[in-house]
């Protein structure tokens, strides 16, 4: 069975500071990874996403997250975070044995303050 | 791009009592899903939901208690039966287009439901 976990439940940051929120997951086969975002007040959207090819994938907002298969990880990352950027994030798998299914980290909730 | 409504979008319940949530999208998609997340929890898969098929269960969800319509590819409920406070949680309904991993999964904005 797949399961990620989501080492920060909460993680406050200054506007322009850097941000890495972490994500391992566990799967017995291969896998793809997902950062999904909560703003406050609305749905679920996807953030950014790893199927195959390059290692690092970039979100439209300057989120960038790295898969790394030998330390099962999937951090995101953004050198300079916003106001705007607060909100809930989600680390998302789906194994290949379950070709549908999301598994989902308790989240973590990103709070920038002024 | 598939775009989800909810209803209700909230509600306030008594315990034994049931209450089924509407989920509508604004295209056919194939495979519907129905999540819970429980506060401080993360989303938990309830059952996948297959126009023309039965709807498939994880493991600690039932039928009685968490039966499910999928009557076309546009629409679909989800009802929550003999309500105690333990299924006080915010429920959601997710879509994707078709089956490939790479078709983009889409969240409606959840039903908030108390049961007191």
């Amino acid at each position: 069975a797949q399961s990620v976990t989501q080492l920060d439940s909460q993680v406050p940051v200054f506007e322009e500071a850097p941000v890495e929120l972490r994500c391992n997951y566990s799967s017995s086969v291969s896998v793809y990874l997902f950062w999904y975002v909560q703003y406050p007040n609305q749905g679920l959207q996807l953030l950014l996403k790893y199927l195959s090819g390059s290692t690092l994938v970039e979100s439209i907002n300057g989120f960038e997250a790295e898969f790394n298969k030998s330390q099962t990880s999937f951090h995101l990352r953004k050198p300079s975070v916003h106001i705007s950027d607060t909100a809930e994030y989600f680390c998302a798998v789906i194994g290949g044995g379950s070709n549908y299914k999301l598994t989902f980290g308790k989240g973590t909730l990103l709070t920038v303050n002024p | 791009s598939a775009v989800i409504s909810q209803k209700p979008s909230r509600d306030i319940c008594q315990r034994g009592t049931s209450l089924t949530i509407q989920c509508q999208v604004d295209s056919q998609v194939t495979m519907m899903f129905w999540y819970r997340q429980q506060p401080g929890q993360s989303l938990t898969l309830i059952a996948t939901a297959n126009q023309g098929s039965e709807a498939t269960y994880e493991s600690g969800f039932v039928i009685d208690k968490f039966p499910i319509s999928r009557p076309n590819l546009t629409f679909s409920t989800l009802t929550v039966s003999n309500m105690s406070p333990e299924d006080s949680s915010i429920y959601l309904c997710s879509v994707r287009v078709s089956g490939e991993v790479w078709n983009e999964q889409f969240f409606g904005p959840g039903t908030r439901l108390t049961v007191l």
